[in-house]
């Protein structure tokens, strides 16, 4: 089945620097990748997706770039604020429903 | 909408009794997830529906775990017997047909003494 990997586990940055994410699947058939936010005590929320077929999307400071050659796939925050501190959440998928999840960012942004 | 709704959103109960989560997913969505979330395996998906039938159960951990679907609106997560290795925050997400979004409920935290 599908694998995903996801680095860093922790990251520590401060406001106004840039974050980015890094995860590596292996199904070549996953064609799906979203990315989900979870705030403390409170369920993930889907904060941005790309499909296969794209390279890169981008909505307002966060943005992902998907190289499916090598399998990987980035989460960018420019101009991170406190509240994006959060566990960010890569996942892969063959079909767009069954979702196979990294093991989570834990993000701090420090003021 | 009222998003998804899960219940209890805290459950403590002993090693052998049995465990009943509730999902309501958002009405009018097709697609059922359960996931159950620890520290140390993260997110995973143990089942989903389509149209209130079981589509893929292949994350169901062993035989004590069970989810039914009796309607569009209702789904169950059972545990019989619980065992202390089942404590997890455990979730239901839901999400249309065609639709690429799961909308995550607010979670089930399990704790089995």
């Amino acid at each position: 089945g599908e694998n995903v990997e996801q680095h860093p586990s922790t990251l520590s940055v401060q406001e106004g620097d840039s974050a980015v994410i890094k995860c590596t699947y292996s199904d070549s058939a996953s064609n799906y990748f979203p990315w989900y936010k979870q705030e403390l005590g409170k369920g993930p929320q889907l904060i941005i997706d790309i499909r296969s077929n794209v390279g890169e999307k981008k909505d307002q400071r966060i943005a992902v770039t998907l190289n499916k050659t090598a399998k990987h796939f980035s989460l960018h925050i420019t101009e991170t604020q406190p509240e994006d501190s959060a566990v960010y959440f890569c996942a892969a998928s063959p079909s767009g429903y069954a979702l196979n999840f990294g093991k989570g960012t834990s993000l701090l942004v420090t003021p | 909408d009222a998003g998804v709704i899960q219940s209890p959103r805290h459950e403590v109960t002993e090693m052998g009794q049995e465990v009943t989560l509730r999902c309501k997913p958002i009405s009018g969505h097709d697609y059922l997830f359960w996931y159950r979330q620890t520290m140390m395996r993260g997110l995973e998906l143990l089942i989903y529906f389509n149209n209130n039938v079981p589509i893929d159960d292949s994350g169901m951990p062993e035989d004590r775990f069970s989810a039914k679907m009796p309607n569009a609106s209702f789904s169950t997560l059972k545990i019989q017997p619980s065992e202390p290795r089942d404590s997890a925050v455990y979730f239901c997400a839901s999400t249309l047909q065609g639709g690429e979004t799961q909308y995550f409920g607010p979670g089930t935290r399990l704790l089995v003494l």
